[in-house]
């Protein structure tokens, strides 16, 4: 069966600091992985997507992720985070006609 | 990227009434229609999946005699929760997809607040 797993609930990190957020799946066939950001109260923004060819992906705002099939994870990542980052991240899978999204990630930026 | 637009974006009803909730695909036509649900600080749960001009495929333990999907046309979907209850209070995020495979992504709308009192 196909999930995804984002095992940090909660990360607090400071304006200017590195981030990873980490997302781990689980999918018998090559995924399609996705990065949505959501602000409160708001629908879901997409940030990046890999569906194949070059393990690292570039997405708006700054963020990349990398696909390592090895490790089945598709982390994001920025080298330098602004206060406006702050919102909940959602990793998922597209498993045939269907989104699998893990529980989240709540991004906290202090100054 | 595409547009789809959920409507509305806040509704309260009283208990016994039922509520549709719109989403539309502004600027594409959209094969698939997803249907969402999220409570406070939890991930998006798939209510349904509606393909245009059939009947909704539901996941496990949603009943789908009290939310009704509609996909008339390749832009636009609606979910009436019939006969709410405060428990039926939620977030309901809708999303639409271009083609029948997950190698095109799903849009999402904006979210629709709704409070059962």
């Amino acid at each position: 069966a196909q999930s995804v797993t984002q095992p940090d609930i909660h990360i607090t990190v400071s304006e200017g600091a590195s981030l990873e957020l980490r997302c781990n799946y689980s999918y018998g066939a090559t995924p399609y992985l996705f990065w949505y950001v959501q602000s409160p109260g708001q629908g879901l923004q997409l940030l990046l997507k890999y569906f194949s060819g070059d393990t690292l992906v570039q997405g708006i705002k700054g963020f990349e992720a990398e696909f390592k099939r090895s490790q089945s994870s598709f982390n994001l990542r920025k080298p330098s985070v602004h206060w406006s980052d702050a919102a909940e991240y959602f990793c998922a899978v597209g498993a045939g006609n269907q989104f699998y999204f893990g529980t989240g990630t709540s991004l906290t930026v202090i100054p | 990227g595409a547009v789809v637009s959920q409507h509305p974006s806040r509704v309260i009803c009283k208990s016994g009434t039922s509520v549709k909730i719109e989403c539309r695909s502004l600027d594409f036509q959209a094969t698939t229609m997803f249907w969402y649900r999220q409570f406070p600080k939890q991930s998006l749960m798939l209510m349904a999946t509606s393909n245009e001009g059939s009947k909704a495929t539901y996941e496990q333990g949603v009943e789908k005699d009290k939310f009704l999907i509609n996909h008339a046309s390749l832009t636009l979907s609606t979910l009436t929760v019939t006969s709410a209850h405060p428990e039926d209070s939620s977030f309901y995020i809708c999303s639409a997809s271009r083609g029948a495979k997950m190698n095109t992504e799903a849009f999402f709308g904006q979210g629709t607040r709704l409070t059962v009192v």
